[in-house]
């Protein structure tokens, strides 16, 4: 099945910062969504992005499809981002959801 | 807008032990998702309905998960005999049409943890 590898494993910034966030996929995909896990575990829809760039507040996703990686960017961060981010792909539009094993981001005040 | 409703939120039960989890999606929500999330682990599909009829079950264990979702709407996720490896996150999703990829909404899940 498909592969997806999340970049870095780990991060941690000061408030304020700003980070990007890679996910690698072995695959052709037709759906890649981006989500955040918040700290008590409740899993938020952050893109539908399964190419072209799209923008919301501060943050910021760009998927090139040819090049099987898509990007998070997070812009001025705050503690309330913290969390783990996943990146989810799927190589038809219908078909399952393969997450990766997510980056767990921490910003400190 | 109501999200996706689970419950339990959390469960603790013996090993050979059956426990069920109900899950109630988004209104209008054709598509539902069951999925299993270890500790440390991203999400892993165990089963996906399209209204009440299954696309995908091929990560389920069938030998002690099975699942329904009888009326299309509401869902419930059994796990008997219960064994120690599967204490994990039991997370419900649903999506509009799930057949062309919409956005996925997930509910804050139920803990479950197999002594």
């Amino acid at each position: 099945g498909i592969q997806v590898e999340q970049s870095p494993p780990d991060l941690i910034l000061q408030e304020g910062a700003n980070s990007t966030l890679r996910c690698n996929f072995s695959d052709s995909v037709n759906n890649l969504q981006w989500f955040h896990q918040n700290p008590w575990g409740q899993l938020i829809n952050l893109f539908y992005i399964p190419s072209g760039t799209k923008q919301n507040g501060r943050l910021s996703a760009t998927t090139v499809a040819t090049e099987r990686y898509s990007l998070l960017y997070i812009s001025s961060s705050q503690t309330t981002d913290s969390g783990v981010y996943f990146c989810a792909v799927g190589e038809t539009s219908g078909s399952r959801l393969t997450f990766g094993e997510g980056t767990q981001l921490t910003v400190n005040p | 807008e109501a999200g996706v409703a689970q419950s339990p939120r959390y469960k603790i039960i013996e090993k050979r032990q059956s426990v069920a989890f109900w899950c109630n999606p988004i209104s209008g929500h054709a598509t539902l998702y069951w999925y299993q999330q270890i500790l440390g682990q991203g999400p892993k599909l165990l089963i996906q309905f399209q209204n009440n009829g299954v696309v995908d079950d091929s990560q389920l264990p069938k030998d002690r998960f099975s699942a329904e979702r009888l009326k299309g709407v509401d869902s419930t996720l059994k796990i008997q005999p219960a064994k120690l490896e599967d204490s994990a996150v039991y997370l419900c999703a649903s999506s509009l049409d799930g057949v062309s990829g919409n956005t996925i909404y997930f509910g804050e899940g139920s803990w479950l943890t197999v002594v």
